[in-house]
């Protein structure tokens, strides 16, 4: 049993490119969430989904898109990296309908210079 | 934004030391509190998700305890080891937010053999 599985584990950018963190997990959740974490600040909602097709903002959006299509995929796109986006950057998935526990992939580590 | 404190921020004791953490919340719109454990260059893993007041969780030599009125929760670890040596974290789902958390900043907690 997979769980929830992140890609890459790591990736360097320059500033102003593009790239895709992949999200997958294989646990039917309808809950779906993107977390990135710096030091001394916990982990900060960035965006998050309640299902297929519907997504919504969380605590730190700007600068960053998602989607999803499928109940198992949540990527999220850095549209323009900025130095700012240097951080570690977590996937979680929970079920609905109760006060479930998160279960997050493993982190991408991103570094733009 | 929900403000979600942890304290202290890092504790460093002896192997054999008991040792309590606090996390406080918001009181009003209480749903659920959960318990990461968050070892380093791995993705947090829930030791407890507690949705009533009064609630005392345990899973081996940690426990947790939950007062939704005075919206706070306390971790202790009785006998730390070596291996209980991470970052701690609580995190607070809001009744009307749905199954989205927010998290604390962490305890960070080094055990000394």
């Amino acid at each position: 049993n997979a769980g929830v599985t992140q890609t890459p584990k790591f990736q360097v950018l320059k500033t102003g490119q593009s790239m895709t963190l992949q999200c997958a997990q294989d646990m039917n959740h309808e809950y779906m969430s993107w977390y990135r974490q710096d030091p001394g600040m916990g982990l900060r909602l960035i965006h998050y989904s309640v299902g297929a097709g519907i997504t919504d903002q969380g605590e730190v959006p700007n600068g960053y898109n998602v989607s999803r299509s499928t109940t198992e995929d949540f990527p999220l796109r850095l549209l323009s990296a900025a130095p700012s986006q240097t951080s570690v950057y977590f996937c979680a998935s929970n079920p609905s309908g109760s006060p479930g526990e998160l279960f997050f992939g493993e982190g991408s580590r991103l570094t733009v210079l | 934004i929900l403000n979600v404190e942890q304290s202290p921020q890092s504790l460093h004791v002896q192997e054999g030391d008991s040792t309590n953490f606090t996390c406080s919340f918001p009181s009003s719109n209480f749903y659920a509190l959960h318990w990461y454990r968050w070892e380093t260059a791995k993705s947090p893993e829930a030791l407890f998700v507690m949705t009533l007041n009064g609630d005392e969780k345990k899973k081996g030599r940690i426990s947790a305890t939950l007062n939704t009125k005075e919206g706070y929760s306390y971790l202790y670890i009785k006998g730390s080891q070596p291996e209980d040596s991470a970052t701690y974290l609580c995190a607070f789902m809001d009744n009307n937010a749905g199954n989205m958390l927010t998290f604390g900043g962490g305890t960070r907690l080094m055990v000394k053999p």
